[in-house]
């Protein structure tokens, strides 16, 4: 079975330093891979898409990799602040309705 | 614009009782899911439709059914907790790609 490894539990950060998060995944390439975000005591929010054929998505201080030779995508907060502090989920999709969730890193922006 | 709405937030129940889990979706999507989060242990699909009047089985199913009568509901329902069953539920919808979530209920299986 699809196995989905976010690379640490916890990750701290400086404030205003860019914030790097990994994603890695077993066997097949995903037809598409998500990044959301979850605050405590709330249900995750999605962020962005980014597809089997594309290497990079932007959304404002947002980027996200995608390496289907390395079988990894990079989630990137650049000018991080305090307020980026979550917890962020990769999910991955085979081309179906359903999506395989890894168990997530807790992202802390130190001011 | 409400989107996702689950009911109740929180919920104690004893070994053996039954309970339905209510969730609701305003942006009319096909999809919906319902999860279950545990500490360590992600997210994990438990059933799912692709339209009203449709369900599937997830990852976790044993010890949950659901009902789809409605497309904008989707309703989890336990029919005897156990202690097990302890967990954060959450409902989700989408179109075809994101998913959108309520803000889970708090279940406890005393």
């Amino acid at each position: 079975s699809q196995k989905i490894e976010q690379n640490s539990e916890a990750l701290n950060i400086q404030e205003g330093k860019t914030a790097t998060l990994t994603c890695n995944y077993t066997n097949y390439s995903p037809a598409y891979l998500q990044w959301y975000r979850q605050d405590p005591g709330r249900g995750p929010v999605f962020l962005l898409l980014i597809r089997e054929n594309e290497k990079e998505k932007r959304k404002e201080r947002l980027k996200v990799t995608f390496d289907t030779t390395l079988k990894q995508s990079l989630f990137h907060i650049t000018a991080s602040q305090p307020a980026d502090s979550a917890t962020y989920l990769c999910a991955l999709t085979f081309g179906n309705e359903k999506l395989t969730f890894g168990t997530g890193t807790r992202l802390t922006i130190i001011p | 614009n409400a989107g996702v709405t689950q009911t109740p937030k929180f919920r104690v129940l004893k070994t053996g009782q039954s309970m339905t889990l209510l969730c609701a979706q305003d942006m009319n999507h096909e999809y919906m899911y319902w999860y279950r989060q545990d500490p360590g242990m992600g997210l994990r699909l438990i059933h799912y439709s692709v339209g009203e009047g449709t369900t599937a089985k997830g990852e976790v199913p044993d010890g949950y059914n659901v009902s789809r009568l409605k497309k904008q509901n989707f309703l989890l329902g336990l029919e005897s907790a156990a202690p097990s069953q302890t967990s954060v539920y959450f409902c989700a919808s989408s179109t075809s790609e994101a998913q959108h979530f309520g803000d889970g209920t708090r279940l406890s299986i005393l």
